[in-house]
């Protein structure tokens, strides 16, 4: 099985912009979450959706934004992007009623 | 709150060395303690334990889990050069259902 695709793999934006990432679960997959990661913070969870619904939001602001679509690919939107947003964005699935989840390669941003 | 803390937070060995990373945590609603690798990007998933005192392993890596006293540890026997990389341990369960992940620690194999 193909593993996790996300795209694009580098990303650079100007404060202010908004930013879409996309991620592709592995085949039978339909859980999807979203983590940030930084050298200061670590991994922190974003969000997770499974069947197109939100299931569960980390505690971020709500210029970070989600959705999943029917066929569980998953796309993430930050909008007004701020310096601070500068990280690895990693897509991670997971089968059904399964805990283990799968990683992508990640969207490193980078906000100028 | 939840939290997951490893230690240490980095390790420099030389290969052969045998060595035990440290997770412990403190959670709401344990479900399972988690095992990654992250060497350039993705994290791949090592082990998952919901069990408290059964082993799990792979090749020169094992892990058990303590529930009574809230921690795992995650050994690695014989270090090669490949072993480098940061190990993070992850707790899923909690108020919000998902991955809670410590720090990681960042392990150095020489030759």
């Amino acid at each position: 099985k193909a593993g996790v695709t996300q795209t694009p793999r580098y990303l650079i934006k100007t404060r202010g912009q908004q930013v879409t990432l996309s991620c592709s679960p592995i085949s039978g997959h339909r859980s999807v979450s979203w983590y940030q990661q930084t050298p200061g913070q670590g991994l922190q969870f974003l969000f997770e959706y499974f069947s197109e619904t939100q299931r569960n939001k980390g505690n971020f602001p709500g210029r970070f934004s989600g959705r999943q679509f029917s066929n569980s690919r998953s796309e993430m939107n930050v909008s007004t992007l701020e310096l601070g947003d500068s990280a690895l964005y990693l897509c991670a699935s997971s089968p059904v009623r399964r805990y283990e989840q799968y990683f992508g390669p990640g969207t490193r941003l980078t906000v100028t | 709150e939840d939290k997951v803390v490893q230690s240490p937070l980095s390790l420099v060995v030389h290969e052969g060395d045998t060595v035990t990373l440290n997770c412990s945590y403190e959670v709401t609603n344990f479900r399972s303690l988690l095992w990654y690798k992250q060497e350039k990007k993705a994290p791949t998933f090592l082990f998952m334990l919901t069990s408290s005192g059964i082993e799990k392993k792979s090749g020169r890596l094992s892990s058990i889990l303590d529930k009574k006293e809230l921690f795992s540890i995650l050994n690695i026997t014989a270090t090669q050069t490949g072993d480098s990389a940061i190990y993070l341990c992850a707790h899923y369960g909690g108020s919000q259902g998902n991955l809670i992940f410590g720090k990681g620690t960042k392990l150095s194999v020489k030759p």
